[in-house]
Parts: C-alpha cells; structure tokens; sequence
C-alpha cells in the first residue's frame, strides 16, 4: 500500500495570505488527523477528521480549518497567515479500528 | 493537567553502545503508548506502540520498550546502536477515550558518535 502523501511538500507565502494543504490518507483509512510541528512548541494537534466529519480539534484560532471528502482526502487551510505559522505540517491517517497514526513527509510552510 | 515528558533533550551514545530513552506520562488511565522516530526533513515513523498485554514490547529496527504502569513510563530501548539511528525520538500517547488524538513529547535528539 501506498503511505500517506502530502502536497506540496513545500511552500512560500507571506504575511496575510491564505494557504491549502492537501493530504491523501492510506487506502481504506477513514481517519485524517493534522499536526503542526515548530521547534518552539513542538507537535500540536490541530484537528482530526473521520469519514467527512470533524470529530476532534486543537487549539488553535478559527484561521486553522479543515475538510474531509468523500475518497478521505483531507485538506487543512490556514487563513491571513502569521509569522508564527511557519511550521512543519503533518497528515497522520488511521484505520478507524485502533489509535495507530500513519504520517506523511508533511509540508513546510513558510511565512514571510 | 495531562502531560508526556520526556526528560532528556539530547543525547550522544556510541556506535554499538546500548541506548534508553525515558518517557513518562501523566494521564488518568492507561493511554495507548507509541515511540516515533523522525530523521531530519521527514515525517514520523511508527517504532512501536503499546495497547495492552505483554508490557515489553518489540518494534523495527531493534528497538523494544517496556510499559511500566507503577512508574507511569515507556522506555525506548536499543542494544546497540548503529549510526543510521541518529534522529529525533518522539513518544506519544493516544487516550482510550478519545482516539486519533495523540500528545507528544518534546522530543529526544540522539547523535551517534563513530
């Protein structure tokens, strides 16, 4: 089986943009869950996502949000972008029958 | 307050020397257990993971851990190390409750030194 992918694996904004990452879960997984990863704060939930629905979050401000389709691909959005959202952002899918996390390589974001 | 800690930032062993890293939690109940490694630039890799049962358990790579529930910890364990294990180590635990949800610790750096 193929793992978890993520894109892009990098990207470049600046301050007040918005931004979407994508995730692509391990075939027949139905769980998708964000974190985000700073050297400052270290991993941190964002939310997770279970056949379409929001099911856990973080916390984190409401620019943090997230979507889950149909196929359990996942996309994360982070609007008017901050200095501090730099961060490695990582997708972790699940099965749905234990709490075992599968992560992709994440995405770097930086804010400029 | 619920909590994962993991005591030591940074560590240095030698190749070939025996290596333990510590993890202690602090939650009501038992949580579900799990060591990650992460090389520079990447993503998290499953090590192993503690449910219930045998509290030693053994993951990739040659890494075992041993569950100690009077003692609250998770130990991450290696004979002997090999230069590729250099990374970071992480430790996180999932509530029973509330699954998909997992709380890291900071993280455990290890240099491998010839």
């Amino acid at each position: 089986k193929a793992g978890v992918t993520q894109t892009p694996r990098y990207l470049i904004k600046t301050r007040g943009q918005q931004v979407t990452l994508s995730c692509s879960p391990i075939s027949g997984h139905r769980s998708v869950s964000w974190y985000q990863q700073t050297p400052g704060q270290g991993l941190q939930f964002l939310f997770e996502y279970f056949s379409e629905t929001q099911r856990n979050k973080g916390n984190f401000p409401g620019r943090f949000s997230g979507r889950q389709f149909s196929n359990s691909r996942s996309e994360m959005n982070v609007s008017t972008l901050e200095l501090g959202d730099s961060a490695l952002y990582l997708c972790a899918s699940s099965s749905g029958s234990s709490n075992e996390q599968f992560f992709g390589p994440g995405t770097r974001l930086t804010v400029l | 307050a619920q909590s994962v800690t993991q005591p030591d930032i940074h560590i240095t062993v030698s190749e070939g020397a025996s290596l333990e890293l510590r993890c202690n939690y602090s939650y009501g109940a038992t949580p579900y257990l799990f060591w990650y490694v992460q090389s520079p630039g990447q993503g998290l890799q499953l090590l192993l993971k503690y449910f219930s049962g045998d509290t030693l358990v053994q993951g990739i790579k040659g890494f075992e851990a041993e569950f100690k529930r009077s003692q609250s910890s998770f130990n991450l364990r290696k004979p002997s190390v090999h230069w590729s294990d250099a990374a970071e180590y992480f430790c996180a635990v999932g509530l029973v409750t509330n699954d998909y949800k997992l709380s890291f610790g900071a993280g455990t750096t290890v240099t491998v030194r010839a």
